[in-house]
């Protein structure tokens, strides 16, 4: 049983435009979620992260939105870049605990 | 930024075969992973250890064990390889606490024969 969801394998945008990468979780005890970006055949890389004291952080191009009541989280890149072209995914992790769940990833391709 | 390190990078071998995935880290940090992830799907913990001699099997049941003689190394073995173990392999750590994220190697691509 999955608990963390992302349903849109893939997302194609515009250089210069907005990427809005999506992600739903079913358990209520995470309060601590993260994304991730990787490339084929090599390691994820952080990318931000967002308590669930809050509901917004920002690091440069990077915005995490949590949405509690809806179980929802979704990361905005602007403006998008071709070196954005990656997968990338969402983690979750429960509170008291150090074990993280991922999502299937959202392969996005930003087009020159 | 992340001073983990795993070797080999890619390896394939024939099955029946004896591996050791390796997995350094040289930070200090206490709690160790090794995640299993197929392209399109999400990853997948497979140990996970806490400290020196504790270690845990993940949510994702797998052939593969670990040790943690040391803090900076936790070493996956696959006694014999099967070409159903074809994958990546991933090695992880982090900082004590919560709320902290987890640091990644380059991966392992395993394949088997």
């Amino acid at each position: 049983d999955q608990q963390v969801k992302q349903n849109s394998p893939s997302l194609s945008v515009q250089e210069g435009r907005i990427s809005i990468l999506n992600c739903d979780y079913t358990n209520s005890m995470f309060d601590y979620f993260l994304w991730y970006k990787k490339y084929p055949a090599e390691g994820p890389t952080f990318l931000i992260s967002i308590s669930s004291i809050k509901d917004k952080n920002e690091d440069g191009r990077f915005t995490v939105f949590l949405n509690k009541s809806a179980k929802h989280l979704s990361l905005h890149i602007v403006p998008s870049q071709p070196g954005d072209s990656a997968v990338y995914f969402c983690a979750a992790s429960p509170s008291g605990f150090n074990k993280f769940y991922f999502g299937s990833g959202t392969k996005l391709n930003v087009k020159p | 930024e992340a001073d983990i390190y795993q070797t080999p990078r890619y390896l394939v071998i024939g099955t029946g075969k004896k591996i050791t995935l390796e997995c350094s880290q040289t930070m200090g940090h206490d709690k160790m992973y090794w995640y299993q992830q197929d392209p399109g799907m999400e990853l997948h913990l497979i140990h996970y250890s806490y400290g020196v001699n504790s270690t845990e099997k993940g949510d994702l049941s797998s052939e593969s064990t670990v040790s943690r003689i040391r803090t900076e190394h936790f070493p996956l073995t696959l006694e014999s390889a099967r070409p159903s173990h074809t994958s990546q392999y991933l090695c992880a750590s982090k900082f004590e606490g919560f709320n902290e994220k987890l640091f990644f190697g380059s991966g392992t691509q395993l394949s088997v024969l």
